[in-house]
């Protein structure tokens, strides 16, 4: 099945830098690709999301960038603020569409804005 | 976007005990799944929750103890028996709507303890 490796499993940056998270995953098959936060108490909310037939993705602050043939994608924030720190987590599936299939997590990204 | 609501928020349970988690979703959607996060940990995928038949377990997990039900488009449950203090996690379900987007919201979680 697929596995999904996440890294950093811990970020600290200064407010107002930049901060990059990355996953690698195991399946080709694999085609659809989310970024969850996930806030203490609540449940994940998606923040961002790629399909394999799209390398880059962008909405204000944050982008998300994948390269299928080595099988990575990656989550950049910019210009970083408080409201920021979360935990984040990448994911992967292997969905025809329609959301069909369940995700595989990765194991998560604690992302510390320090003032 | 589908809001997702689920009963408990939280309960703390005797082992050997039962307990049925609830999730109600706002508008209807084509698929429900539910997935267990241990604490401090990420997210692992236990079930598809298929309306009007039989759910699709991920491997290690079973319908004896994980029985599912989804009776309809907008309801689904998970129940967790006979209940060891190894069941204590975080239990979310989740949703996705029509049949082009594989976006997956998430409802609030039920923090389940097992003493």
């Amino acid at each position: 099945g697929e596995n999904v490796e996440q890294h950093p499993s811990t970020l600290s940056v200064q407010e107002g830098d930049s901060a990059v998270i990355k996953c690698t995953y195991s399946d080709s098959a694999s085609n659809y690709f989310p970024w969850y936060k996930q806030e203490l108490g609540k449940g994940p909310q998606l923040i961002i999301d790629i399909r394999s037939n799209v390398g880059e993705k962008k909405d204000q602050r944050i982008a998300v960038t994948l390269n299928k043939t080595a099988k990575h994608f990656s989550l950049h924030i910019t210009e970083t603020q408080p409201e920021d720190s979360a935990v984040y987590f990448c994911a992967a599936s292997t969905s025809p569409g329609g959301g069909a299939d369940g995700l595989t997590f990765g194991k998560g990204t604690h992302l510390i804005i320090q003032p | 976007s589908a809001v997702i609501s689920q009963k408990p928020s939280r309960d703390i349970c005797q082992r050997g005990t039962s307990l049925t988690i609830q999730c109600q979703v706002d508008s209807q959607v084509t698929m429900m799944f539910w997935y267990r996060q241990q604490p401090g940990q990420s997210l692992t995928l236990i079930a598809t929750a298929n309306q009007g038949s039989e759910a699709t377990y991920e491997s290690g997990f079973v319908i004896d103890k994980f029985p599912i039900s989804r009776p309809n488009l907008t309801f689904s449950t998970l129940t967790v028996s006979n209940m060891s203090p190894e069941d204590s996690s975080i239990y979310l379900c989740s949703a996705t709507q029509g049949a082009v987007t594989d976006t997956q919201y998430f409802g609030p979680g039920t923090r389940l303890t097992v003493l």
